[in-house]
């Protein structure tokens, strides 16, 4: 079974500031990851995701995810904040079912506020 | 932004009545999902479509069915609506197995 884990559901940080939003993951294959960021009332909109390629993604709206295998980890990092990234980001993380779709598991969800 | 439309976008509804609820993607994708999202849960996946009547059951499957008779539209129906089913439903689209999966825009259900 596959699972993961978002440490914090809120973070607050000041605009200009690193955000640094932790995942954690557990996967008995290879997995897929995904982060996602969802502003209020609208759908998950895809931020970047990791398929066994590079290690460090790169996604929209400047933010970044490092593939850790030894610490089981896909944290999102974003080196400035900016008042429109607050948001609620989810990550996923999904596996490959052959002949069948690809389900995702998602975390519980990190709520970005992003203060003057 | 993928084609993806969901219909109604809000309903209220009584306990024990039916609710249909209407995904409709204009991609042409094989794959379409049913999530619901609740606080605390993140978004759970309810069934799922890899074809034309070609449906599978996800985690939180119980009091839920689909349909999907066209590649376009995938139906989740509630036979009988219970409060516990108050929630904000969310489809998904995927082109393949391991393609990423687009959102449509979600459908606030409130059971009474």
């Amino acid at each position: 079974a596959q699972s993961v884990t978002q440490l914090g559901s809120h973070v607050s940080v000041s605009e200009g500031a690193l955000v640094l939003l932790r995942c954690n993951y557990s996967s008995s294959v290879p997995p897929y990851l995904f982060w996602y960021v969802q502003y209020p009332n609208q759908g998950l909109q895809l931020l970047l995701k990791y398929t066994s390629a590079a290690t460090l993604v790169k996604g929209i709206n400047g933010f970044e995810a490092e593939f850790k295998k030894s610490e089981t980890s896909f944290h999102l990092t974003k080196p400035s904040a900016h008042m429109s990234d607050a948001a609620e980001y989810f990550c996923a993380v999904s596996k490959l079912n052959t002949g069948t779709a690809s389900k995702l598991t998602f975390g519980t969800g990190t709520r970005l506020q992003v203060t003057l | 932004d993928a084609g993806i439309t969901q219909s109604p976008r809000h309903k209220v509804t009584e306990t024990g009545t039916p609710v249909t609820l209407r995904c409709h993607q204009t991609e042409n994708h094989r794959y379409m999902y049913w999530y619901r999202q609740d606080p605390g849960h993140g978004l759970r996946l309810i069934h799922y479509s890899y074809g034309v009547k070609d449906t599978d059951k996800g985690e939180v499957s119980d009091g839920y069915s689909v349909s999907r008779s066209k590649t376009e539209d995938f139906l989740l129906t509630l036979e009988s609506a219970t409060s516990s089913q108050t929630s904000v439903y969310f489809c998904a689209i995927s082109a393949l197995e391991t393609d990423t999966q687009y959102f449509g825009p979600g459908t606030r259900l409130t059971v009474l």
